[in-house]
């Protein structure tokens, strides 16, 4: 079983459009990651979602939401998607108050 | 601003040798250094950890020393195999800040040479 998934696992779009990445961990952790990891290869931290609670919100535009309908589940909603949010997203997730997360295999997204 | 460095995007060891991956910091705060393991087309993998109260944690062939006065911090494997040729990244984190908030460097691609 796979502890933490992403899908899709490739998503190709043309700029302007809306998407939606699916996250879903079934380790029974609290919190809930999003990171990019861009061309550099340099992995941010996104968003983090405690108890359906935002915890941290880095400086990363308003087109990005985090949307959790339960603690299993953290999805990431893009509006009207730009050529520089291509990139490697990937969801994580770790026990409350534990520094260790555990990573999806990750979402490519390229946008046209 | 980075915080964690990885200043070597790559290196090269034999089979059997110790590789040794490098990692500094900036921030005093942290309190708690993360190495994970990616290979390509996945998500990083945990590795080992170690808190800032001790200078060295041990697990199997992965050896991290902590030098907290030099802000400095290194994966030790030993021996290397070629399995574990991937991307290595270093990662931080400080209580204050709160714990679930992971700092990355830009990964080191280890090649272990059969």
């Amino acid at each position: 079983d796979t502890a933490v998934s992403q899908t899709p696992k490739y998503l190709v779009t043309q700029m302007g459009n809306d998407k939606s990445i699916k996250c879903e961990q079934n380790l029974g952790h609290d919190t809930m990651y999003w990171y990019k990891q861009d061309s550099k290869k340099f992995l941010k931290i996104m968003f983090s979602y405690n108890n359906k609670e935002l915890i941290i919100n880095e400086t990363v535009p308003n087109r990005f939401s985090p949307k959790s309908p339960d603690k299993a589940h953290l999805n990431l909603h893009i509006n009207s998607l730009e050529l520089g949010d291509s990139a490697v997203y990937f969801c994580a997730s770790s026990q409350d108050q534990s520094y260790t997360q555990y990573f999806g295999p990750g979402t490519r997204l390229t946008v046209l | 601003d980075q915080q964690v460095k990885q200043n070597s995007p790559s290196l090269s060891v034999q089979e059997g040798r110790i590789s040794i991956l490098n990692c500094d910091y900036t921030n005093s705060m942290f309190d708690y250094f993360l190495w994970y393991k990616k290979y390509p087309a996945e998500g990083p993998t945990f590795l080992i950890s170690i808190s800032s109260i001790k200078d060295k944690n041990e697990d199997g062939r992965f050896t991290v020393f902590l030098n907290k006065s030099a802000k400095h911090l290194s994966l030790h494997i030993v021996p290397s195999q070629p399995g574990d040729s991937a991307v290595y990244f270093c990662a931080a984190s400080a209580r204050e800040t709160g714990a679930n908030n992971l700092f990355f460097g830009t990964g080191t691609r280890l090649t272990v040479i059969p």
